[in-house]
């Protein structure tokens, strides 16, 4: 595709459930990343891919949060028993090689409820 | 020892002035500096990188000056306009290692017309 596409831009959804977030690349773009933007705050980093492997998941806040990349492309991020304080908005931003520039999809705004 | 500092939180400056965005970072690795323009809703966008092998880039109206000894790096947006406003990010990242890129906290510009 022409940039980074997320979905679903919106989500509102219950304490306890668990949601899936998609991310679809640039076609061809090896690095992907996952970031949260809490309102008015910075980007914060939760995971990041090279091809299907995630050589550094640091940044997940806890071990309800998990990602995974198939086929060097999609990525989904998942967070199960969601709770009111994951509200933000995810960004997914990939990048044709590690430290080259990384473009951001407009994010998925979750809403906790 | 991975933080990347950003001020002013906020700034208000006349059209046709000068912004300055200043960022600080701990981790003499760091050898990527990109700064990132965010409008409301939508995701950061690159607006110029820098290695630390030069002192100043320049593009268009924008120019990042970087400061090696000190550790510091700043954005001067000239002739600034109305359109110019926007939150921006200021990140450092790593040509080896984690290749994540950490992200200041960001800086809202307003441009009066």
């Amino acid at each position: 595709g022409a940039g980074v596409s997320q979905s679903p831009s919106n989500k509102v959804t219950e304490k306890g459930k668990d949601v899936e977030l998609r991310c679809d690349p640039i076609s061809g773009h090896t690095a992907l990343y996952w970031y949260r933007q809490s309102l008015g705050q910075g980007l914060e980093f939760l995971i990041y891919f090279q091809g299907n492997s995630a050589p550094d998941k640091s940044g997940l806040p806890s071990d309800r949060f998990s990602a995974e990349r198939t086929g060097g492309s999609v990525s989904t991020l998942t967070i199960q028993r969601t709770q009111q304080e994951d509200s933000a908005v995810y960004l997914c931003a990939s990048s044709l090689m590690v430290n080259t520039e990384a473009f951001f999809g407009q994010g998925t705004r979750l809403t906790v409820v | 020892q991975q933080q990347v500092k950003q001020s002013p939180q906020s700034l208000i400056v006349q059209k046709g002035g000068i912004s300055i965005i200043n960022c600080a970072y701990e981790n003499t690795a760091f050898d990527y500096f990109p700064w990132y323009q965010q409008f409301p809703g939508k995701g950061p966008a690159l607006l110029i990188a820098i290695r630390p092998d030069v002192s100043e880039k320049k593009e268009g109206r924008f120019t990042i000056s970087f400061n090696k000894s000190a550790k510091q790096f700043s954005l001067h947006i000239m002739d600034s306009q109305p359109g110019d406003s926007a939150t921006y990010f200021c990140a450092a990242s790593l040509t080896s290692g984690t290749y994540k890129y950490i992200f200041g906290t960001g800086t809202r510009l307003k441009v009066l017309a």
